[in-house]
């Protein structure tokens, strides 16, 4: 399964919204009803974290002004009001189909 | 529960890639966890490996299934990667991390990475 995550360079200005799109080749809905996302941050010089789980389930600790969204093949990121330590690459995740595959990345950065 | 990655950070083209990863914090044998292994190559994206559960069931990735062992050690409280005759494509940072695969499928605690380069 093929994840695309776009836009691939996301600047945003602290306070403001902030989206990001992944598409996959295939449908992520299973037949339980659930839609096979994760959503992971790697923060500059870290290793990834979980964000969201399962399309729109936050992980525990995260805080609540991130969100994710979606169904089938298109799926959504959001940041309702960015802050400054939200910086780095968000990667989507399919964990449905072996092999698990992650998108490129979104580079999100302070304007 | 807290993973660390140890092995060597340069290795032979044609040669073995071993990694070793510690746990801490939790029992591997006694725990649902999954233990898996994903890397990433330079300026590419993650790279899911292959995963182990406590019982000795794995799990490859496709693109790499005839070069790859993931084993686990319960009484060291470690699993490990074995990747066979590399290539400067294996080069990257090396993560091993636990994963949930029941119903809710997703990678939980990430170690910190090694970064394995493939050269002569």
């Amino acid at each position: 399964v093929v994840m695309t995550q776009s836009p691939l360079s996301l600047p945003v200005t602290p306070g403001e919204p902030a989206s990001i799109s992944c598409r996959s080749s295939e449908s992520l809905l299973y037949s339980n009803g659930y839609n096979y996302v994760d959503w992971y941050l790697q923060k500059p010089g870290q290793s990834p974290q979980l964000l969201i789980y399962l399309t729109s389930n936050r992980a525990s600790g995260v805080p609540d002004r991130f969100s994710g969204s979606g169904s089938g093949t298109d799926f959504t990121l959001k940041i309702s009001r960015v802050e400054a330590e939200d910086v780095g690459i968000y990667y989507c995740m399919q964990p449905l189909r072996s092999p698990w595959t992650f998108g490129q990345g979104t580079k999100v950065e302070i304007k | 529960l807290q993973l660390q990655e140890s092995g060597p950070g340069l290795v032979q083209p044609s040669e073995t890639l071993s990694l070793t990863c510690t746990v801490s914090g939790d029992s591997i044998s006694g725990s649902s966890f999954f233990w898996g292994w994903t890397r990433q190559p330079p300026g590419k994206r993650l790279e899911w490996i292959g995963t182990i559960s406590s019982g000795g069931t794995t799990y490859y990735n496709p693109s790499l299934t005839s070069r790859i062992t993931v084993s686990v050690d319960t009484s060291k409280n470690q699993f490990s990667l074995k990747l066979t005759s590399v290539t400067a494509a294996d080069t990257g940072v090396y993560y091993c991390a636990t994963e949930r695969r029941d119903s809710y499928n997703y990678i939980d605690q990430w170690g910190q990475g090694i970064l394995v380069t493939v050269s002569s």
